[in-house]
């Protein structure tokens, strides 16, 4: 069965990167787009952007252009999403998420991470 | 601007059913969402995918009380025989050209 396996929580000062890892297994790792969002304390999800992992492709949403670097290793099938320049605002619980299979599929998030915890505090 | 909008909140008793809403921001009437579950203290757990004309697929494991449908901008997610597991949040999803949006999600409290 897929899954999709998080490092484990963060804690950072502020100005400084975070690296989250998300290993998959129980499918073909490169056949399938990898997403990640984040959810802030008591609020809504928040996509960040996707990567191809066949080729290293990224997309990322216009407000984290800049910040963030989605790459992977096909070898260990991980993914890891690594943000920078941290502030408070960006203490959040961040997934990754597979997407679904099929056609015209690459933007639906069908299968979730648990979450890692980053938390940005001097 | 692609824009989804979500009721904060709703209730239904325990065995009841209950449908949730998700509307689409103008223009974009006819593209197809998924919708999400988030349990308390849960990650979120893909529930369907929905298209215009009604038609879904859902995830792995989701059971026939999930059912999707749809009208012009809206879509809704009806649950049926209410269990107190489903006691949750609910988020729709789409996605354009190069960008993926989420409503802002509704809470869903079994009474």
């Amino acid at each position: 069965q897929v899954q999709l396996v998080q490092s484990g929580a963060e804690v950072k000062k502020p100005g400084a990167s975070v690296k989250v890892s998300c290993k998959a297994s129980g499918y073909s790792f490169t056949a399938y787009y990898f997403h990640w969002v984040r959810q802030a304390p008591g609020q809504g999800l928040e996509w960040m952007g996707w990567m191809n992992p066949s080729n290293g492709v990224t997309n990322y949403a216009e407000k984290f252009q800049g910040r963030v670097t989605m790459t992977r290793d096909t070898a260990t099938s991980t993914a890891y999403m690594e943000l920078g320049k941290m502030i408070s605002d960006d203490t959040a619980v961040y997934y990754c998420a597979r997407a679904a299979a099929g056609v015209a599929a690459a933007e639906i998030l069908a299968y979730w991470g648990q979450g890692t915890l980053v938390t940005v505090s001097s | 601007q692609l824009v989804l909008t979500q009721a904060p909140s709703a209730s239904a008793s325990l065995g009841a059913s209950v449908k949730l809403t998700c509307t689409l921001s103008s223009g974009h009437s006819d593209y197809a969402i998924a919708w999400h579950q988030q349990q308390p203290e849960k990650g979120p757990r893909y529930l369907m995918k929905l298209n215009s004309d009604g038609s879904h697929n859902k995830g792995d494991g989701i059971p026939d009380r999930f059912s999707g449908s749809s009208s012009g901008a809206e879509r809704y997610l009806t649950i049926s025989s209410l269990q107190s597991e489903d006691e949750a949040d609910y988020y729709c999803q789409t996605w354009g050209t190069g960008i993926v949006a989420f409503g802002g999600g509704t809470k869903l409290t079994v009474l």
